[in-house]
């Protein structure tokens, strides 16, 4: 069946340094890959998608990359702060559609 | 603010009583979405309503679980004679697009205990 699955559970990384979290899909016909961060307590915010067609998207200290030959995601998050500590959901969905699926969760720690 | 509001946020109930969840959506969205999160775990889909379409009930997972959603705004999620599989955060998100990009806004959620 259709899936979105997480290669690490937790990543640890040193404040001020990069992250990088990552994801892989089983779905090909999917329009939009999204990441979302989830703080303890609180719903699944929404970060940054990108679509199909596109190789990578930035942001504000996040970038997107898309890899269709081997169906991978990857969020890659700059200089990362204290604050960034959340779980990071990967997912995917259907234009024309809207059942978003979602992964199971990677833990970011930043260490200070 | 103007978020998705969610009730109760915490809810703990013996196994075989019914208990119902309630989301308040944005306003003016007209997509509404239930997922369930069991602990340690991601996002599984629950159903979803899109206006005055007939929702999708596929992610339901057993007849005990019903939704509706009233007037295109408010809904509410029953589960009928709760067991303790049950216990999970119940989340509810809102879109203002018929076709989903992918930008859900998510409510805090209903945490459900099933004892």
């Amino acid at each position: 069946g259709e899936s979105v699955g997480l290669h690490l559970p937790t990543l640890s990384v040193q404040e001020g340094d990069n992250s990088i979290i990552n994801c892989a899909y089983s779905n090909s016909a999917s329009d939009y890959f999204i990441w979302y961060k989830q703080e303890s307590g609180k719903g699944p915010q929404f970060i940054i998608d990108i679509r199909s067609n596109m190789d990578k998207r930035q942001g504000q200290r996040v970038t997107v990359l898309l890899n269709k030959t081997v169906k991978h995601l990857s969020l890659q998050i700059a200089a990362t702060q204290p604050g960034d500590s959340a779980v990071y959901f990967c997912a995917e969905n259907h234009t024309g559609g809207f059942k978003t699926i979602f992964g199971a969760g990677t833990r970011l720690f930043v260490k200070a | 603010g103007a978020g998705v509001s969610q009730s109760p946020s915490n809810k703990v109930t013996e196994k075989g009583k019914d208990v119902e969840l309630r989301c308040d959506p944005i306003s003016g969205h007209t997509a509404l979405y239930w997922y369930r999160q069991s602990l340690g775990q991601g996002l599984e889909f629950l159903i979803y309503f899109q206006g005055n379409s007939a929702p999708d009930k596929s992610g339901l997972p057993s007849d005990r679980f019903s939704a509706e959603r009233t007037g295109g705004s408010v809904s509410t999620l029953t589960i009928q004679r709760t067991q303790q599989e049950d216990s999970a955060v119940y989340l509810c998100a809102s879109s203002p697009r018929s076709l989903n990009t992918g930008e859900l806004f998510f409510g805090e959620g209903s945490r459900l205990t099933v004892l």
